[in-house]
């Protein structure tokens, strides 16, 4: 199993662009998570998604961020402009179905950087 | 809403002793699962060691064990013979179980930052 796989694994923009973070959750798993971790906040949920569908988008910042998952193999985090206090890691989750060990994957995390 | 506390920010140990970090966690719910994941300076989240609510018995992986105190909402995390390699920060974490139709976030500590000195 190759486990949660997100691309890129280093991103560098400049404020204003728009920036696209990838994940692959473990195949078989049915519940995906973005989650952000910052030096201020920690680690918070973004958004987590079940069956493909949205379940908890409480914790996105703002109209800025938006998430899908078109399939349950594909995952995209977008942020439409990208701003400097967005500079994070970004960690992508994967859970097995109910009935199944419960604990959640991790991706290796992306490391975004605006400047 | 579930609440985690992690009151160490910082703790070091020599290697080959034992170390406790310390975990604190608020909720009303009776059923749930507890964690600690490690996270070396390469940033992998790793899951060290899970706890059941519902069982009494402490959760034991190798030189990892946990002292879950459900009455007193403490969960801590002892590591013995302590290696070079555990240097890392460490993070408690709460989940509720899964629903029937959805998954569970988990709600994560402040994160403890453990050093092993040789």
């Amino acid at each position: 199993d190759a486990g949660v796989i997100q691309s890129p694994r280093h991103e560098v923009t400049e404020m204003g662009q728009e920036v696209t973070l990838r994940c692959k959750p473990i195949s078989g798993h049915n519940s995906l998570f973005w989650y952000r971790q910052t030096m201020m906040r920690g680690l918070e949920l973004l958004i987590y998604f079940n069956n493909n569908v949205p379940i908890d988008d409480s914790g996105m910042p703002e109209d800025r961020f938006s998430a899908k998952m078109p399939n349950a193999s594909f995952s995209t985090l977008k942020i439409q402009p990208s701003e400097p206090r967005d500079s994070a890691v970004y960690f992508c989750a994967s859970s097995p179905p109910l009935g199944a060990r419960t604990e959640a994957f991790f991706g290796q995390g992306t490391r975004l950087t605006v400047v | 809403a579930q609440t985690v506390t992690q009151s160490q920010p910082e703790m070091s140990v020599q290697e080959a002793e034992t170390v406790t970090l310390s975990c604190t966690y608020d909720t009303s719910e009776s059923n749930y699962y507890l964690f600690w994941y490690k996270q070396p300076p390469s940033r992998q989240m790793i899951l060290v060691i899970r706890q059941e609510a519902y069982k009494q018995q402490n959760a034991t992986e190798n030189r990892f064990s946990v002292n879950f105190q459900k009455a007193a909402k403490s969960f801590s995390l002892k590591i013995s013979d302590s290696q070079l390699g555990d240097t890392a920060m460490y993070f408690c974490a709460f989940m509720k179980p899964p629903g029937e139709t959805s998954g569970s976030r988990l709600t994560f500590g402040e994160g403890t930052q453990l050093t092993v000195n040789p």
